[in-house]
């Protein structure tokens, strides 16, 4: 088993740019791809990056990932921040078969 | 129109049972692996158990093993979540997601790596153990 870590919040004005990491406790990402889960206050969650850094037809280009394999770490960068950016954002993976979360970054736009 | 529509949910005693159905439309749910999420009350996304295809592979996240048991329902083109032995830890809001599990060759590491992700969710639905 594997844990992902992520910072518990982040907060930045609209229109820059914000990156939110994932860190995972073992060399995971080497073998499994990274996902990102948005999660609007209220709403069901929604994949907004795929196999590290592919979006999901609808999701706009201002969301990117990446992953960095020497360090075992995954980043979601959005860019040119709209209010409506504002949400949960989770990282996910595999342990086989199974899903793992990150403990979620609450983002705050203002 | 792809939807994914959770059942079930409710107000259950700690120790009862509950079923929860997560329902198809728009495709046929059988042609994909099937998870289950939750979310308790202010807390983070949890994945609770999937289910294969053809139902030959199952699992389950330790928390549940040996209390809940996800199956098939081909005819209703659903998955059910059959709750046993509820707690009040169980108590959040239960998401569906379909995905597809496999191999995906990556360009960068020249490699393949393992792809798994919820390409479509369910609204949840509420399960409530309490007293």
């Amino acid at each position: 088993n594997f844990m992902l870590t992520q910072p518990h919040s982040v907060s930045e004005s609209p229109g820059k740019t914000v990156t939110i990491s994932c860190t995972a406790s073992s060399g995971s990402f080497a073998s499994n791809y990274v996902q990102w889960v948005q999660q609007r206050p209220g709403s069901a969650p929604t994949t907004v990056i795929y196999e590290d850094n592919q979006r999901p037809s609808g999701v706009p280009d201002r969301f990117s990932g990446s992953i960095d394999s020497s360090s075992n770490s995954a980043s979601l960068t959005i860019s040119g921040l709209k209010t409506e950016d504002g949400a949960d954002y989770y990282c996910q993976s595999s342990d086989g078969n199974t899903w793992v979360f990150g403990g979620g970054t609450k983002l705050t736009v203002l | 129109e792809v939807q994914l529509v959770e059942s079930g949910g409710g107000l259950v005693q700690p120790g009862g049972s509950l079923r929860l159905s997560c329902a198809a439309s728009g495709f046929t749910l059988s042609s994909y692996w099937v998870s289950w999420v939750r979310q308790a009350p202010g807390k983070g996304l949890e994945w609770v158990a999937n289910i294969k295809q053809d139902g030959s592979e199952i699992y389950y996240a330790g928390s549940v093993r040996g209390r809940f048991i996800i199956s098939r329902d081909f005819a209703k083109n659903s998955v059910n979540l059959q709750m046993h032995s509820l707690r009040a830890e169980d108590t959040a809001v239960y998401y569906c997601a379909r995905h597809l599990n496999g191999d995906v060759y990556d360009y960068v590491s020249r490699s393949y790596r393992f792809s798994t992700w919820g390409d479509y969710w369910g609204q949840g639905t509420l399960v409530t153990v309490s007293s």
